[in-house]
């Protein structure tokens, strides 16, 4: 069965450095997804991207995150100056659809720890 | 015999036995839900969907009940399996996001 895939599964970092998460979506998915989980919270949503451009994001995703579609198979998740409270699991997902109308798959996660 | 966790965090059930996990929705303009399985250090996994126009959706021993006059979801996993021991969450369609609930804790005895 086709799977989401994330690198590294763990990433440590110093406050201030800049960070690239990197995901290959299902390839037939057309629209993308980042979601964030901080340790014990709830799932929380980041981003969306269909079509080469952002079509949501929280406010969480402020100007110190980015996305980007570099090829036709990654997704990646940039975050430009890391802060303690950046720490926390990001799972990527993909969809057939939008969000409102097929589930989205997600990768086993990436935890960023920022020190 | 069956097990039924009612909003609560955690959720023991013993082997065999069916379990029921519930959720409450806040968003009465909802009009998707899905129901995802989280394993210990992994990505929550999708189980089961179900649309605002149904009430009831049944799969491989799950089913998924949606009462949209008290905006309340439940799964209900038949005969549970230690493989089923996982935090289960529900997640609501919301302005072309999906909104994620705290989630239940669900362990299974042997």
């Amino acid at each position: 069965e086709p799977e989401v895939t994330q690198t590294p599964s763990h990433q440590v970092t110093q406050m201030g450095q800049e960070v690239i998460l990197r995901c290959v979506p299902i390839s037939n998915h057309l629209y993308f997804y980042w979601y964030r989980q901080i340790l014990g919270q709830k799932v929380e949503f980041l981003v969306s991207f269909y079509n080469n451009e952002i079509s949501e994001k929280s406010e969480i995703f402020d100007d110190q995150f980015s996305v980007e579609r570099p090829d036709g198979s990654n997704f990646t998740l940039k975050i430009r100056s890391t802060k303690l409270e950046d720490s926390a699991m990001y799972f990527c997902a993909s969809s057939e659809g939008s969000q409102g109308h097929s589930p989205l798959h997600f990768g086993n996660g990436t935890r960023l720890t920022v020190t | 015999g069956e097990s039924v966790g009612l909003h609560l965090p955690t959720l023991s059930v013993q082997e065999g036995d069916n379990s029921i996990i519930n959720c409450a929705y806040s968003n009465s303009a909802s009009d998707y839900f899905i129901w995802y399985k989280q394993e210990s250090g992994k990505g929550p996994q999708f189980i089961i969907d179900i649309r605002s126009n149904m009430d009831k959706r049944q799969g491989q021993r799950v089913t998924v009940l949606l009462n949209k006059t008290v905006k309340h979801l439940s799964l209900q996993i038949a005969a549970t399996q230690p493989g089923d021991s996982a935090v289960y969450f529900c997640a609501e369609n919301r302005s072309h996001k999906l909104s994620f609930g705290a989630g239940t804790t669900v362990t299974v005895r042997a």
